[in-house]
């Protein structure tokens, strides 16, 4: 049973550098096929895309986030982490990891963490 | 960037048919996922690939891809299919999330 948990701080200063970890089991990060992504969600609002990381520590990155963010890997420690510089007020909201199955045309994400809650604040 | 467009509420009454459409430019090339997110829960995933259930997901989710739109289907509404639904897909390999379809069952 593949299950995935997000960790990190709960409140962040503003112009700070969020650092999330997303604790993976039920598969390898080395494992042909698979990956993981990071996908945000404001109070109320849709879900956002953020990152993604795979097998062969190949990376894509929302084209909108792209210079604040950094995603990685550390197979042994079956963990995934996300840094986002400069926080502001508008990335406060729920944080979420998800599987990925890579498959033909980008695969799908399945299962998801439970979440993240992450408030932006002096 | 792509964009993905819902419609922001869908209203049926128990046991009809919902119908949740996400339309986008060639949208018909690339597979669409749906998830489901029941208010204060997780995202769960309904469809993959158009119009495949993963194992556990019931028979009256189904899904198709044509043209620039994508629709998710669910036949015989439940009280319990209450919540949002995204659709999410691809493009060159950047992943893109509709803004999310509030689907209210009457």
């Amino acid at each position: 049973q593949i299950t995935l948990k997000e960790s990190g701080p709960t409140l962040v200063g503003p112009r700070q550098t969020l650092t999330l970890t997303c604790n993976v089991s039920g598969f390898s990060l080395s494992t042909s096929g698979m990956g993981v992504a990071w996908i945000r969600q404001p109070p109320g609002k849709a879900l956002e895309w953020l990152a993604l990381i795979y097998w062969n520590d190949d990376k894509r990155y929302s084209p909108s986030l792209e210079k604040r963010l950094t995603i990685t890997k550390d197979t042994p420690k079956n963990q995934v982490v996300l840094r986002m510089t400069d926080m502001g007020p508008v990335d406060t909201g729920k944080y979420f990891c998800a599987h990925n199955v890579v498959g033909a045309g980008g695969g799908w994400f399945d299962p998801w963490g439970p979440g993240y809650l992450v408030t932006v604040s002096p | 960037s792509y964009e993905l467009t819902q419609s922001p509420s869908v209203s049926v009454s128990p046991g009809q048919t919902s119908i949740i459409d996400c339309s986008g430019h060639k949208l018909g090339d690339k597979y669409v996922s749906w998830f489901q997110q029941r208010p204060g829960q997780s995202p769960v995933l309904v469809i993959y690939q158009d119009n495949k259930r993963p194992l556990g997901i019931p028979e009256r989710f189904s899904g198709s891809n044509s043209g620039n739109t994508a629709t998710l289907t669910i036949s015989g509404t439940q009280a319990t299919d209450e919540a949002d639904y995204y659709c999410q897909s691809w493009d060159s390999r950047l992943a893109f999330f509709g803004g999310g379809t509030k689907l209210t069952v009457l």
